[in-house]
């Protein structure tokens, strides 16, 4: 059974158009994250939601934006996508301490 | 959080076992060691963490030096399923606690 689901699996903007990605759980974690992984690159971390505590990595652009209305789901808005931010973007969930991280599948992300 | 050096690829054969190598020379009393993995196109996969003792599950075994500055992770029977990128992460166990990831160890099991 999936645990942590990304919709949609790929997303294709306009170049300066707003968009959404979404993430959800199943595992009734208290913390969900929000990472960016670039062609042949490591994931880095954009942010993550303690709870309802919103924590931001201190190089993440302002164009990044995220909202966690319930424990279950978390979003990912992009204000205004530059050819510079197409990348696959991976959620994931975790207890939080020394617990691990579940990631999902993660959403490709191709602006145009 | 302490960083980490992992060599940039390695292989080994179908069947016997990776032994991944890792370097946390500063790392901290209170760090962890956690190995990941990433299978082409899949999002990440945990695979075991330890702070001091030797860790073994189903997928892998850990073994951390005495002196904490360096690990080996195992996969005893690799398959080729195997073939992925290998993670190691040094982190505390804080509550914002967070993963950053270096450039891992690309490990290809041939047939």
């Amino acid at each position: 059974d999936a645990m942590v689901i990304q919709n949609p699996r790929y997303q294709v903007t306009q170049f300066g158009k707003p968009v959404t990605l979404s993430c959800s759980q199943t595992l009734n974690h208290n913390v969900m994250y929000w990472y960016q992984q670039k062609s042949s690159q490591a994931p880095k971390l954009l942010f993550h939601y303690y709870d309802k505590d919103f924590n931001n990595e201190a190089d993440t652009p302002d164009n990044f934006q995220s909202r966690r209305p319930n424990t279950s789901f978390c979003f990912l808005d992009i204000r205004s996508p530059g050819l510079g931010d197409a990348a696959m973007y991976l959620c994931a969930t975790s207890r939080g301490g020394v617990y691990e991280q579940y990631f999902g599948p993660g959403t490709r992300l191709t602006v145009t | 959080d302490a960083k980490t050096t992992q060599p940039p690829s390695m292989d080994c054969a179908e069947g016997r076992a990776a032994n991944l190598p890792c370097n946390h020379s500063t790392i901290s009393g209170n760090e962890y060691v956690y190995w990941y993995r990433q299978i082409h196109s899949q999002g990440p996969q945990y695979i075991i963490h330890g702070l001091k003792n030797n860790e073994t599950n189903e997928m892998a075994s850990l073994i951390i030096t005495e002196d904490r500055k360096s690990s080996t992770l195992i996969l005893p029977h690799a398959t080729l399923r195997d073939t992925a990128v290998y993670y190691c992460i040094v982190r505390t166990a804080g509550a914002n606690s967070k993963l950053t990831f270096g450039k891992g160890i690309t490990l290809s099991v041939r047939p």
